[in-house]
């Protein structure tokens, strides 16, 4: 069964802390995103990727890193230069030279500070 | 740049009857693509309907139309016979002109359906 699969469901950070969020997919999409959510709001695109090797910033991306050394997995790391981390963050794929496909997203992270 | 708005953050309706959901854009680019999703509390996120911008009729899809004016740039959301579990966020988002596949998305409306 196809899908995107991030894990852990909930993650808690501690001060001074790195953070790696997972994102695996099994859609053979090209493209993969990282969006942060925070509550009451609409996403915020942090990195994507259309490539496996190549990721480009997002709208903000200050704090984050991410890479991409297989097609299927996009992971997502909190440094502890992201001073507000605590939200819900959503990992996306998609085909990218068809303009009528949509994105498809994973169950999502909550990630809070203790 | 490219924008997408809604200006709802809150509806209701009552279970059985329709409700529109708003949404209008800005680009400058003659060929988009606008998606709605749906978000429930649990928080993933469920693709619902696709607009491209040359296609010549509204999208339906099951209980969901857009009513897509495009001289107006709106791509207002339709659900009929609204079911309690309808209640949840939901989104419209405008697919960016370049082959990232980057969306742009709305602030959200949030439905609750009442019984």
């Amino acid at each position: 069964d196809g899908g995107i699969t991030q894990s852990p469901k909930y993650l808690f950070r501690k001060e001074g802390q790195n953070v790696t969020l997972s994102c695996e997919q099994n859609l053979n999409h090209d493209a993969m995103y990282w969006y942060r959510q925070d509550p009451g709001q609409g996403l915020r695109l942090i990195y994507y990727s259309q490539i496996v090797n190549d990721f480009q910033k997002g709208d903000i991306a200050e704090g984050y890193s991410v890479s991409r050394e297989k097609k299927e997995s996009f992971p997502l790391t909190v440094t502890s230069a992201q001073k507000n981390p605590t939200a819900f963050y959503l990992c996306a794929s998609s085909i990218i030279n068809s303009h009528n496909q949509p994105q498809h997203f994973g169950d999502g992270t909550r990630l809070s500070i203790l | 740049a490219q924008k997408i708005t809604q200006t709802q953050p809150g509806m209701f309706v009552q279970e059985k009857e329709a409700v529109t959901l708003d949404c209008t854009y800005d680009t400058s680019d003659p060929s988009y693509g606008l998606f709605w999703y749906k978000q429930p509390s649990s928080g993933e996120m469920i693709f619902l309907i696709y607009q491209g911008s040359y296609d010549q009729q509204n999208a339906t899809e099951g209980r969901y139309s857009l009513n897509f004016q495009k001289a107006r740039k709106s791509a207002n959301l339709v659900i009929s016979a609204s079911q309690l579990g309808d209640s949840a966020m939901y989104f419209c988002a405008m697919r960016e002109p370049s082959n990232t596949g980057k969306l742009i998305f709305g602030q959200g409306t949030t439905l609750q359906v009442k019984p």
